[in-house]
């Protein structure tokens, strides 16, 4: 098994531009979810999805969507950069019966300039 | 709304002394608690994790955890640390719709390993 695997790993945008991060995970878990760490602030949760077609708004939801038509995939689109979008994005999932435990990818490390 | 704090934003230890790292939750009932680390530049690693039952839980890398509902706090301890234990160790709880909503993690604790 990969695990949970995301695209890109690094990436530079200019402000205004959009992009998706892609996020995908060969477990079959049923629960996924976004978090963007920052210095200092720890790890805050974007978005979360319970299943497919389900999503919900986490901690930091505003300028980001997401979309969940499979179990495995879990996109995470930036709709127009900002600089204070400048962050490292980790994807995760996890299962109700391994207690919620996260499964993390290896992270976005994202730029707006 | 369920919290967790790391009240230690650094933390320097000598190599092969004892350490402990506090987190304190704040929850409802009993919840589902979570240590992670995540070596410089590196993913987050899960090193334990408490669900239920005994309140001493073991790790990976001669970690454990104590889980205290009196005082609503799960530290971290290693009794003789390694040069390479140095990182960012983050405590997380389970979210407030029961896990399915991901973690609400505190905003870590640096360990830097004097030799």
């Amino acid at each position: 098994n990969a695990g949970v695997t995301q695209t890109p790993k690094f990436q530079v945008l200019k402000t205004g531009q959009s992009m998706t991060l892609q996020c995908a995970q060969d477990m079959n878990h049923e629960y996924m979810s976004w978090y963007r760490q920052d210095p200092g602030m720890g790890l805050r949760l974007i978005h979360y999805s319970v299943g497919a077609g389900i999503t919900d708004q986490g901690e930091v939801p505003n300028g980001y969507n997401v979309s969940r038509s499979t179990t495995e995939d879990f996109p995470l689109r930036l709709l127009s950069a900002a600089p204070s979008q400048t962050s490292v994005y980790f994807c995760a999932s996890s299962r109700r019966t391994i207690g919620y435990e996260q499964y993390f990818g290896p992270g976005t490390r994202l730029t707006v300039t | 709304a369920q919290s967790v704090t790391q009240p230690d934003i650094h933390i320097t230890v000598s190599e092969g002394a004892s350490l402990e790292l506090r987190c304190n939750y704040s929850y409802g009932a009993t919840p589902y608690l979570f240590w992670y680390v995540q070596s410089p530049g590196q993913g987050l690693q899960l090193l334990l994790k408490y669900f239920s039952g005994d309140t001493l839980v073991q790790g990976i890398k001669g970690f454990e955890a104590e889980f205290k509902r009196s005082q609503s706090s799960f530290n971290l301890r290693k009794p003789s640390v390694h040069w390479s234990d140095a990182a960012e160790y983050f405590c997380a709880v389970e979210g407030s719709g029961g896990g399915a909503d991901g973690l609400t993690f505190g905003k870590g604790t640096h360990l830097i390993i004097q030799p």
